[in-house]
Protein backbone atom coordinates (compact mmCIF):
# COMPACT_ATOMS: atom_id res chain seq x y z
CA UNK A 1 0.00 0.00 0.00
CA UNK A 2 1.02 3.49 -0.64
CA UNK A 3 3.13 5.55 2.05
CA UNK A 4 4.55 8.86 2.83
CA UNK A 5 7.95 9.18 4.56
CA UNK A 6 8.34 11.59 7.56
CA UNK A 7 11.50 12.23 9.67
CA UNK A 8 10.34 11.34 13.22
CA UNK A 9 11.71 14.41 14.52
CA UNK A 10 12.97 17.85 13.98
CA UNK A 11 14.42 20.74 16.60
CA UNK A 12 15.02 23.91 16.53
CA UNK A 13 15.44 27.27 18.55
CA UNK A 14 12.83 29.66 18.70
CA UNK A 15 12.97 32.27 15.95
CA UNK A 16 14.43 30.02 13.46
CA UNK A 17 13.38 27.96 10.64
CA UNK A 18 11.82 24.75 10.62
CA UNK A 19 11.56 22.71 7.73
CA UNK A 20 9.24 19.19 7.40
CA UNK A 21 9.53 16.76 4.73
CA UNK A 22 7.37 14.01 3.73
CA UNK A 23 8.01 11.86 0.70
CA UNK A 24 5.84 9.88 -1.79
CA UNK A 25 5.71 8.37 -5.29
CA UNK A 26 2.42 9.77 -5.70
CA UNK A 27 2.96 13.70 -4.94
CA UNK A 28 3.93 15.11 -8.34
CA UNK A 29 0.22 14.44 -9.08
CA UNK A 30 -1.33 14.60 -5.82
CA UNK A 31 -1.69 17.30 -2.89
CA UNK A 32 -0.22 17.50 0.19
CA UNK A 33 -2.04 18.31 3.29
CA UNK A 34 -0.33 19.54 6.30
CA UNK A 35 -1.74 19.01 10.30
CA UNK A 36 -0.70 20.00 13.25
CA UNK A 37 -1.53 18.06 16.58
CA UNK A 38 -0.79 19.07 19.84
CA UNK A 39 -0.65 16.86 22.92
CA UNK A 40 -4.24 15.44 23.69
CA UNK A 41 -5.79 17.58 21.04
CA UNK A 42 -7.53 16.71 17.75
CA UNK A 43 -5.47 18.11 14.26
CA UNK A 44 -5.59 21.24 12.69
CA UNK A 45 -5.55 22.06 9.04
CA UNK A 46 -2.31 24.72 8.77
CA UNK A 47 -1.60 23.92 4.83
CA UNK A 48 -3.41 22.29 1.88
CA UNK A 49 -3.04 21.82 -1.96
CA UNK A 50 0.89 21.80 -1.26
CA UNK A 51 0.99 25.71 -0.58
CA UNK A 52 -2.26 27.17 0.89
CA UNK A 53 -2.48 28.49 4.23
CA UNK A 54 -6.15 28.40 5.55
CA UNK A 55 -7.60 31.55 7.18
CA UNK A 56 -6.48 32.10 10.71
CA UNK A 57 -3.23 29.94 10.62
CA UNK A 58 0.18 32.48 11.12
CA UNK A 59 1.81 33.55 8.20
CA UNK A 60 4.82 31.55 9.16
CA UNK A 61 3.71 28.67 8.02
CA UNK A 62 4.36 27.54 4.38
CA UNK A 63 4.05 24.65 2.43
CA UNK A 64 5.68 24.05 -0.80
CA UNK A 65 6.20 20.38 -2.93
CA UNK A 66 8.46 19.46 -5.94
CA UNK A 67 8.64 16.13 -7.53
CA UNK A 68 8.18 13.51 -4.75
CA UNK A 69 8.45 15.46 -1.66
CA UNK A 70 6.42 18.22 0.09
CA UNK A 71 7.38 20.58 2.60
CA UNK A 72 6.17 22.51 5.30
CA UNK A 73 8.49 25.02 6.44
CA UNK A 74 7.62 27.36 9.51
CA UNK A 75 9.92 30.54 9.64
CA UNK A 76 10.82 32.03 13.09
CA UNK A 77 9.13 28.98 14.34
CA UNK A 78 7.87 29.49 18.29
CA UNK A 79 7.53 27.69 21.17
CA UNK A 80 3.87 27.62 20.72
CA UNK A 81 4.50 25.36 17.31
CA UNK A 82 5.74 22.51 19.43
CA UNK A 83 3.39 19.70 17.99
CA UNK A 84 3.73 16.32 15.89
CA UNK A 85 3.41 17.47 12.00
CA UNK A 86 1.68 15.07 9.33
CA UNK A 87 1.15 15.40 5.63
CA UNK A 88 -1.81 14.01 4.22
CA UNK A 89 -2.41 12.52 0.68
CA UNK A 90 -4.44 10.07 -1.67
CA UNK A 91 -3.01 7.44 -3.50
CA UNK A 92 -2.74 7.78 -7.16
CA UNK A 93 -6.16 6.79 -7.73
CA UNK A 94 -7.26 9.38 -5.87
CA UNK A 95 -9.67 7.89 -3.23
CA UNK A 96 -7.38 6.52 -0.49
CA UNK A 97 -5.82 8.71 1.95
CA UNK A 98 -2.61 8.38 3.58
CA UNK A 99 -0.91 10.03 6.58
CA UNK A 100 2.66 10.32 6.75
CA UNK A 101 4.15 8.92 10.17
CA UNK A 102 4.65 12.19 11.91
CA UNK A 103 7.26 14.28 12.95
CA UNK A 104 7.43 15.70 16.21
CA UNK A 105 8.82 19.46 16.22
CA UNK A 106 10.66 20.60 19.21
CA UNK A 107 11.21 24.12 19.75
CA UNK A 108 13.73 25.22 22.81
CA UNK B 1 -19.91 27.39 14.27
CA UNK B 2 -18.66 24.76 12.63
CA UNK B 3 -19.03 21.78 15.16
CA UNK B 4 -18.04 17.93 14.95
CA UNK B 5 -19.19 15.86 17.88
CA UNK B 6 -18.37 11.95 17.79
CA UNK B 7 -19.83 9.27 20.19
CA UNK B 8 -20.55 5.79 20.47
CA UNK B 9 -17.18 4.48 21.50
CA UNK B 10 -16.38 2.16 24.15
CA UNK B 11 -14.67 -0.87 25.11
CA UNK B 12 -15.64 -4.06 23.57
CA UNK B 13 -14.58 -7.28 23.36
CA UNK B 14 -12.53 -8.78 20.22
CA UNK B 15 -14.93 -10.05 17.06
CA UNK B 16 -18.13 -7.79 18.58
CA UNK B 17 -19.76 -4.68 16.57
CA UNK B 18 -19.57 -1.01 17.53
CA UNK B 19 -21.16 1.90 15.67
CA UNK B 20 -19.59 5.10 16.15
CA UNK B 21 -21.82 8.54 15.11
CA UNK B 22 -20.83 11.94 14.41
CA UNK B 23 -22.97 14.64 14.79
CA UNK B 24 -22.51 17.39 12.78
CA UNK B 25 -23.80 21.25 13.60
CA UNK B 26 -22.76 24.41 11.92
CA UNK B 27 -22.79 24.26 7.86
CA UNK B 28 -24.51 22.56 5.37
CA UNK B 29 -23.42 18.83 6.13
CA UNK B 30 -24.20 17.77 2.60
CA UNK B 31 -22.37 19.84 0.50
CA UNK B 32 -19.11 18.33 2.24
CA UNK B 33 -17.38 14.73 2.33
CA UNK B 34 -16.66 13.13 5.60
CA UNK B 35 -13.86 11.08 6.67
CA UNK B 36 -13.27 8.69 9.86
CA UNK B 37 -9.30 8.98 11.06
CA UNK B 38 -8.08 7.02 14.52
CA UNK B 39 -5.51 7.44 15.98
CA UNK B 40 -3.84 4.44 18.87
CA UNK B 41 -2.33 5.75 21.91
CA UNK B 42 0.67 7.31 21.12
CA UNK B 43 0.83 6.19 17.75
CA UNK B 44 0.45 8.42 14.34
CA UNK B 45 -2.92 9.36 12.40
CA UNK B 46 -4.06 6.54 10.47
CA UNK B 47 -6.96 7.60 7.72
CA UNK B 48 -9.98 5.14 8.04
CA UNK B 49 -12.48 5.61 5.10
CA UNK B 50 -14.57 8.74 3.70
CA UNK B 51 -18.18 8.82 1.95
CA UNK B 52 -18.74 11.60 -0.72
CA UNK B 53 -21.53 14.24 0.20
CA UNK B 54 -24.18 12.27 -1.14
CA UNK B 55 -23.38 9.01 -0.12
CA UNK B 56 -22.24 7.35 -3.81
CA UNK B 57 -18.76 6.61 -3.08
CA UNK B 58 -17.00 5.07 -0.26
CA UNK B 59 -14.02 3.81 0.24
CA UNK B 60 -12.10 2.32 3.06
CA UNK B 61 -8.22 1.25 4.14
CA UNK B 62 -7.07 -1.81 3.45
CA UNK B 63 -6.65 -2.47 7.12
CA UNK B 64 -10.57 -2.00 7.59
CA UNK B 65 -11.87 -3.01 4.24
CA UNK B 66 -14.65 -6.20 4.47
CA UNK B 67 -15.06 -5.26 8.44
CA UNK B 68 -15.89 -0.95 8.75
CA UNK B 69 -18.95 0.42 7.35
CA UNK B 70 -18.85 4.29 6.56
CA UNK B 71 -22.67 5.59 5.86
CA UNK B 72 -24.59 9.26 6.47
CA UNK B 73 -27.95 10.43 7.07
CA UNK B 74 -27.81 13.84 5.01
CA UNK B 75 -31.88 14.45 6.98
CA UNK B 76 -30.02 14.08 10.40
CA UNK B 77 -26.51 16.01 9.93
CA UNK B 78 -25.06 12.39 10.92
CA UNK B 79 -22.51 10.33 9.90
CA UNK B 80 -21.37 7.00 10.91
CA UNK B 81 -19.03 3.95 11.15
CA UNK B 82 -20.16 0.38 11.59
CA UNK B 83 -17.15 -1.37 13.35
CA UNK B 84 -17.66 -5.57 12.75
CA UNK B 85 -15.35 -7.72 13.90
CA UNK B 86 -13.13 -5.66 16.10
CA UNK B 87 -9.40 -6.73 16.18
CA UNK B 88 -7.40 -5.43 19.72
CA UNK B 89 -5.39 -3.76 17.14
CA UNK B 90 -8.66 -1.43 16.28
CA UNK B 91 -8.06 0.36 19.65
CA UNK B 92 -7.51 3.63 18.69
CA UNK B 93 -9.27 7.14 19.25
CA UNK B 94 -11.82 7.65 16.21
CA UNK B 95 -12.36 11.70 14.77
CA UNK B 96 -14.66 12.91 12.21
CA UNK B 97 -13.31 15.34 9.62
CA UNK B 98 -15.27 17.16 6.63
CA UNK B 99 -13.63 17.80 2.93
CA UNK B 100 -14.74 19.74 0.67
CA UNK B 101 -13.48 20.54 -3.09
CA UNK B 102 -15.28 23.14 -4.52
CA UNK B 103 -14.28 25.37 -7.77
CA UNK B 104 -11.47 23.13 -8.62
CA UNK B 105 -9.66 23.65 -5.02
CA UNK B 106 -9.88 20.91 -2.49
CA UNK B 107 -9.58 22.32 0.97
CA UNK B 108 -8.86 19.24 2.80
CA UNK B 109 -10.59 18.11 6.52
CA UNK B 110 -10.13 21.45 7.37
CA UNK B 111 -12.55 20.59 10.97
CA UNK B 112 -12.15 17.58 12.97
CA UNK B 113 -14.14 16.58 15.66
CA UNK B 114 -12.39 15.55 19.52
CA UNK B 115 -12.79 12.05 18.87
CA UNK B 116 -14.04 8.75 20.13
CA UNK B 117 -12.31 5.97 22.16
CA UNK B 118 -12.52 2.79 21.29
CA UNK B 119 -10.93 0.02 23.21
CA UNK B 120 -11.16 -3.75 22.14
CA UNK B 121 -9.81 -5.68 24.67
CA UNK B 122 -11.05 -9.32 26.27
Amino acid sequence: SYELTQPPSVSVSPGQTARITCSGDALPKKNAYWYQQKSGQAPVLVIYEDSRRPSGIPARFSGSSSGTMATLTISGAQVEDEADYYCYSTDSSGNHGVFGGGTKLTVL
Amino acid sequence: QVQLVESGGGVVQPGRSLRLSCAASGFTFSDYGMHWVRQSPGKGLEWVAVIWYDGGYKFYADSVKGRFTISRDNSKNTLYLQMNSLRVEDTAVYYCARDICTNGVCYGQDSWGQGTLVTVSS
